[in-house]
């Protein structure tokens, strides 16, 4: 069955610093991964996705992420972290084979401390 | 260019009534999902509208409908409902093609049952 897995419920970086949000999935066929931002009170935004080409794919906001396809992985970064980064990341895949369904993970809390 | 709209922006119910949710999808989107987000998880697939016809959904019992409208805007409705429906429901729009994949989100409905 697809799943995908955000290991961190909640991720801590000093402003400045890298950062690095993870995520691996599970999927039957070549996936398609995204990631979404949500900020308090608001719906999810779109920050990027993979589906097929170069593994570093950038996004919004400065955001890139890596496709590992051995370790089925598509972590999230940013080289220098700001403060409204602060956030809540998720993590989704869709399934070549299906049309339809976005499979979520259950998001990990970014805090950028000053 | 106008996003996607949702409304109402919070709603009170209690179990057993009926509540219809509304979404208006992105200019020039023909494809709108739905997805129910609980407190602290990432959201569910409920299903998927393309030309008016439903074309996927998820886990959900048949007492979660839907419809949508020439103009692609679309409705959500949930019979008898119960305390576990309390969550934010998020309406996103897409153009279904091969090309692309992302979604994008309303700010949601807030749903609590009593």
């Amino acid at each position: 069955a697809q799943s995908v897995a955000q290991p961190e419920d909640q991720v801590n970086v000093a402003e400045g610093n890298p950062l690095t949000v993870k995520c691996t999935y599970s999927v039957s066929g070549n996936p398609y991964l995204f990631w979404y931002v949500q900020y308090p009170n608001r719906g999810l935004q779109f920050l990027l996705k993979y589906i097929t080409g170069d593994n570093l794919v950038k996004g919004s906001y400065g955001f890139e992420a890596e496709f590992n396809k051995s370790q089925t992985s598509f972590h999230l970064k940013k080289p220098s972290a700001l403060v409204s980064d602060s956030a809540l990341y998720f993590c989704a895949v869709r399934d070549e084979g299906s049309n339809y369904q976005l499979i979520w993970g259950a998001g990990t809390k970014l805090i950028i401390k000053p | 260019e106008t996003g996607v709209t949702q409304s109402p922006t919070h709603l009170i119910k209690t179990r057993g009534q009926q509540v219809t949710l509304r979404c208006s999808s992105q200019s020039g989107h023909n494809t709108v999902s739905w997805y129910q987000q609980a407190l602290g998880q990432g959201p569910q697939f409920i299903f998927q509208y393309y030309r008016e016809e439903e074309n996927g959904r998820g886990n959900f019992p048949p007492r979660f409908s839907g419809l949508q409208f020439p103009n692609y805007s679309s409705e959500l409705n949930v019979n008898a409902l119960e305390l576990d429906d309390s969550a934010l429901y998020l309406c996103a729009s897409s153009l279904f093609s091969s090309d692309s994949y992302e979604q994008y989100f309303g700010p949601g409905t807030r749903l609590t049952v009593t």
